[in-house]
């Protein structure tokens, strides 16, 4: 089975609200992570990366956080706006396998004007 | 935009026939991986590469083999297609673990085997 992320949940915010989208991930090997962003019909986009030795970074807004404890991963998106309504895809890397990048099934956002 | 090319973009075979997907970049990137995307699924991985004859299987690498002969190229092979191989396909890829940068992906091939 996939070990990062288990479900296709749908996340609908209000346009200025704040997003928090989660995501788990079960290998404590994985060692650098990124969060993707994919609109319909075209390949995902990068968005934000975190290295296993932090635990958050921010970015233009959106912060990831990793709390490798509970081995889970969740993208912040501060002042939602339509644009950014798309399906988010967290993804674990394993360097010590040849860098095999495993992704998550993802979580459809839903901008509300 | 990352210098990455997938033919084709749209292919219709029938149950039974050999299909061959292509993937070429031009970023001489080391790691090059083969996803397949269906609905309310993530991506998947089905083979990936981290060198030149250097591959190896992903979760779902059942009924597909890839080849990787030069660097630029990755290539993915259904050697008898079927039904359940409907889905599209996303080639990407990256230079992690050196200096951990992203993936980058192509446009994608949707491939419909009828």
């Amino acid at each position: 089975g996939e070990s990062v992320g288990l479900h296709l949940p749908t996340l609908s915010v209000q346009e200025g609200d704040n997003s928090i989208i989660n995501c788990a991930y079960s290998n404590s090997a994985s060692d650098y992570f990124i969060w993707y962003k994919q609109e319909s019909g075209k390949g995902p986009q990068f968005i934000i990366d975190i290295r296993s030795n932090m635990d958050k970074r921010q970015g233009q807004r959106v912060t990831v956080l990793l709390n490798k404890t509970v081995k889970h991963l969740s993208l912040q998106i501060a002042a939602t706006q339509p644009g950014d309504s798309a399906v988010y895809f967290c993804a674990e890397n394993l360097s010590g396998y040849g860098n095999k990048l495993v992704f998550g099934a993802g979580t459809i956002l839903r901008v509300k004007s | 935009d990352a210098g990455i090319t997938q033919s084709p973009r749209h292919k219709v075979t029938e149950t039974g026939t050999p299909v061959t997907l292509r993937c070429h970049q031009t970023e001489n990137h080391r790691y090059m991986y083969w996803y397949r995307q269906d609905p309310g699924h993530g991506l998947r991985l089905i083979h990936y590469s981290y060198g030149v004859k250097d591959t190896d299987k992903g979760e779902v690498s059942d009924g597909y083999s890839v080849s990787r002969s030069k660097t630029e190229d990755f290539l993915l092979t259904l050697e008898s297609a079927t039904s359940s191989q409907t889905s599209v396909y996303f080639c990407a890829i990256s230079e992690l673990g050196r200096g951990y940068t992203e993936a980058f992906f192509g446009q994608g091939t949707r491939l419909t085997v009828v």
